[in-house]
This record gives C-alpha cells, sequence and structure tokens, in this order.
C-alpha cells in the first residue's frame, strides 16, 4: 500500500526555535511537494522537489529530499508566528506528474 | 490575477439529495484535478482532466460522483444521491502545463450532507 506519513502530526513551539517535520513514503518517487493549508483557506504551494539531494529554501523555511531513503524534511528556523499553519507534504507516484498522495499533515503553532 | 476559484464555499445537503460543485481554473490552465479532503487529514485524489478530456477518474469513490469540463475550463463535480460519509471539502486545483509540476488550489467546496 503507497503510504505517505507525516511526523510530528502536530506541533506547538516557541517563536525563536528551530525545528523539522519529517515525511516518509513507501514507493520510489523523485517528485515532492510542500503545501502549507491556514485553516479556511487554499493550499498554498511552498516547494516542489524533483530530484536526490534537492534542497529548497524560502525565507525561514528549508526543504530537502533524500529519493533514497526515501525521505523529505522541511526545517524551520528561528520560527515566527506568521508561520503556524498545517503543511502537507505529497508525493507523485509512478511519475505521473498528477496523481498525487498525500500526507495527513502536521499543524504547526508558534507561540509568540 | 485571478486564482482557481470555486463555489459555493459552503453546501448543506439533505441526505439524498443531488449537489454540482463548480471550479473556475487559472485562464489558460491545460490539467484540473478535483480532491476530496477529510477533516484533519490530506487532500485524497478524485479526478485529473486534460483539456476537456477526463485522463483519469480512478479516485472518484463510487458510480455516484461524476465530473466534467466540457469546454477545457469551467469543471463541475456532481454528487448524486449524497450520502453523510460524502461530507468533506472538495477541492480543486489547476496546473498550467500537461500534468504540470505545480498545481494551484482554489479554496474548497465545504459540503455538509445532513
Amino acid at each position: 500500500e503507497l503510504k505517505v506519513e507525516q511526523n510530528p502530526l502536530f506541533l506547538s513551539m516557541q517563536e525563536g526555535k528551530n525545528y523539522t517535520i519529517y515525511c516518509n513514503y513507501s514507493t520510489t518517487s523523485d517528485r515532492l511537494y510542500w503545501y502549507r493549508q491556514d485553516p479556511g483557506k487554499s493550499l498554498e504551494s511552498l516547494f516542489v522537489l524533483l530530484s536526490n539531494g534537492a534542497v529548497k529554501q524560502e525565507g525561514r523555511l528549508m526543504a530537502s529530499l533524500d529519493t533514497k531513503a526515501r525521505l523529505s524534511t522541511l526545517h524551520i528556523t528561528a520560527a515566527v508566528h506568521d508561520l503556524s499553519a498545517t503543511y502537507f507534504c505529497a508525493v507523485d507516484i509512478n511519475l505521473s506528474n498528477y496523481q498525487l498522495i498525500w500526507g495527513a499533515g502536521t499543524k504547526l503553532i508558534i507561540k509568540p | 490575477g485571478a486564482g482557481v476559484s470555486q463555489s459555493p464555499r459552503y453546501k448543506v445537503a439533505k441526505r439524498g439529495q443531488d449537489v454540482a460543485l463548480r471550479c473556475d481554473p487559472i485562464s489558460g490552465h491545460v490539467s484540473l484535478f478535483w480532491y476530496q479532503q477529510a477533516l484533519g487529514q490530506g487532500p485524497e485524489f478524485l479526478t485529473y482532466f486534460q483539456n476537456e478530456a477526463q485522463l483519469d477518474k480512478s479516485g472518484l469513490p463510487s458510480d455516484r460522483f461524476f465530473a466534467e469540463r466540457p469546454e477545457g475550463s469551467v469543471s463541475t463535480l456532481k454528487i448524486q444521491r449524497t450520502q453523510q460519509e460524502d461530507s468533506a471539502v472538495y477541492l480543486c486545483a489547476s496546473s498550467l502545463e500537461v500534468a504540470g509540476y505545480e498545481q494551484y488550489f482554489g479554496p474548497g467546496t465545504r459540503l455538509t450532507v445532513t
């Protein structure tokens, strides 16, 4: 069975701290996506990782992909309250370019 | 520029009613996707269109679900004889390229079946 597992599913942290969200997947894939979702809002694309060893950074967020380990990480540096949201990873199965398998999401709360 | 829009944003239906959910993708986007998102879960793929052609409907949970995109732009997801288990948020996304990398999502339609 194809699975995408995120952990933790819930994370409460203080502003200024660093933390990492993990995304493990069970099938071969070299395309992985990170999205952000605010309550009641659309999913917003954060990163598209297209090859083994890919690393992308935007502001305080950095995402990486290890296709051999079937693992992606989303690292948060010096967290700020505005980063509070639910973060999803999604994996493109069979290199189909469209059918994505999604993790359950990590709800991140950053306290002032 | 306009993003993906969906209507209605909220829909309450009595069990057994038919509903129609509309998606207006970003103009010029070739690919269109429908997803179902249950509370506290990630989205689950329902169906995919390339222009007006429905290339994959493997995620539609039953034959009560039907989607169309007759002119290759606006799409409608129809659910017949709604059941309580159909309650979810239905998300539409579009992508510029044929099966392109980045999907742009609409705000979703929250369907509640009572």
